[in-house]
C-alpha cells in the first residue's frame, strides 16, 4: 500500500517568515494531494490540493508543489502568522474516476510561529 | 463542521468490553470514512464506505467491524477492546467527487 513520508515532525519560525514542509510518497498511483490543518483540540480541516496533472497551485499565503518524478511533493506558507500554529498533515489518494479512495496520511508537522 | 456528528465524544471502557462508536452526517454525502489518530502517528483509515453497500478495509481494520445503516450514518464496533485502540477516532464524508473530506469532532477512546 501506499507510505506517505512528512518532515519535520516540528518546525518553529519566526512571524513573518516562511515556512516549508516536506512529504514523499511511495506509490507511483497515487495522483490526489491534500494537505491538511489540524489546531490544538480540533478536526483536521482542508487548507490546499493538488492533483497529479497539476505542478503548483496557490491560494493566498499557501501553494503547494508537486514533482510527480522524484514523488515528492511540499507545503509553503509565506508570511507567517501566528494562527498558523497547529499541526499539518500530508495526504495521498489514488483518484480513480470515482473520486478519491480512503487517505494515507503523513504523520504530521507541529508548525510553530515565533512572536 | 456542525454537519458531522460524532458519538460518543468521550468513552472510558474496560478491555474486552464490545464498544460503538457513530458517525451522523446531514451533508448528503455519499462517501463516509473512519480513522483513528494517535500522537506522533498521523491518521490512519480504518474502513471506508461508498454507498450503503459498499464497505472497504483500509490500512487498520483488524480488531474492528462496521456498518452504514444509511446514507447518513456509518458506526464503528470494537468487538473486544484492547488497551492499544486507545485513541481518537475521527468519522469524515465526502461527496462522490472525494475531493474535501469534511471530519467530525471526534471521540476520545480509552480501554483500561
Amino acid at each position: 500500500g501506499e507510505n506517505v513520508e512528512q518532515h519535520p515532525s516540528t518546525l518553529s519560525v519566526q512571524e513573518g517568515d516562511s515556512a516549508v514542509i516536506k512529504c514523499t510518497y511511495s506509490d507511483s498511483a497515487s495522483n490526489y494531494f491534500p494537505w491538511y490543518k489540524q489546531e490544538l483540540g480540533k478536526r483536521p480541516q482542508l487548507i490546499i490540493d493538488i492533483r497529479s496533472n497539476v505542478g503548483e497551485k496557490k491560494d493566498q499565503r499557501i501553494a503547494v508543489t508537486l514533482n510527480k518524478t522524484a514523488k515528492h511533493f511540499s507545503l509553503h506558507i509565506t508570511e507567517t502568522q501566528p494562527e498558523d500554529s497547529a499541526v499539518y498533515f500530508c495526504a495521498a489518494s489514488m483518484y480513480s474516476g470515482g473520486g478519491a479512495d480512503g487517505l494515507t496520511f503523513g504523520k504530521g508537522t507541529h508548525l510553530i510561529i515565533q512572536p | 463542521d456542525a454537519d458531522v456528528t460524532q458519538t460518543p465524544r468521550n468513552r472510558i471502557t474496560k478491555t474486552g468490553k464490545r464498544i460503538m462508536l457513530e458517525c451522523s452526517q446531514t451533508k448528503g454525502h455519499d462517501r463516509m470514512y473512519w480513522y483513528r489518530q494517535d500522537p506522533g502517528l498521523g491518521l490512519r483509515l480504518i474502513y471506508y464506505s461508498f454507498d450503503v453497500k459498499d464497505i472497504n478495509k483500509g490500512e487498520i481494520s483488524d480488531g474492528y467491524s462496521v456498518s452504514r445503516q444509511a446514507q447518513a450514518k456509518f458506526s464503528l464496533s470494537l468487538e473486544s477492546a484492547i488497551p492499544n485502540q486507545t485513541a481518537l477516532y475521527f468519522c469524515a464524508t465526502s461527496d462522490l467527487s472525494g475531493d474535501e473530506q469534511f471530519f467530525g469532532p471526534g471521540t476520545r477512546l480509552t480501554v483500561l
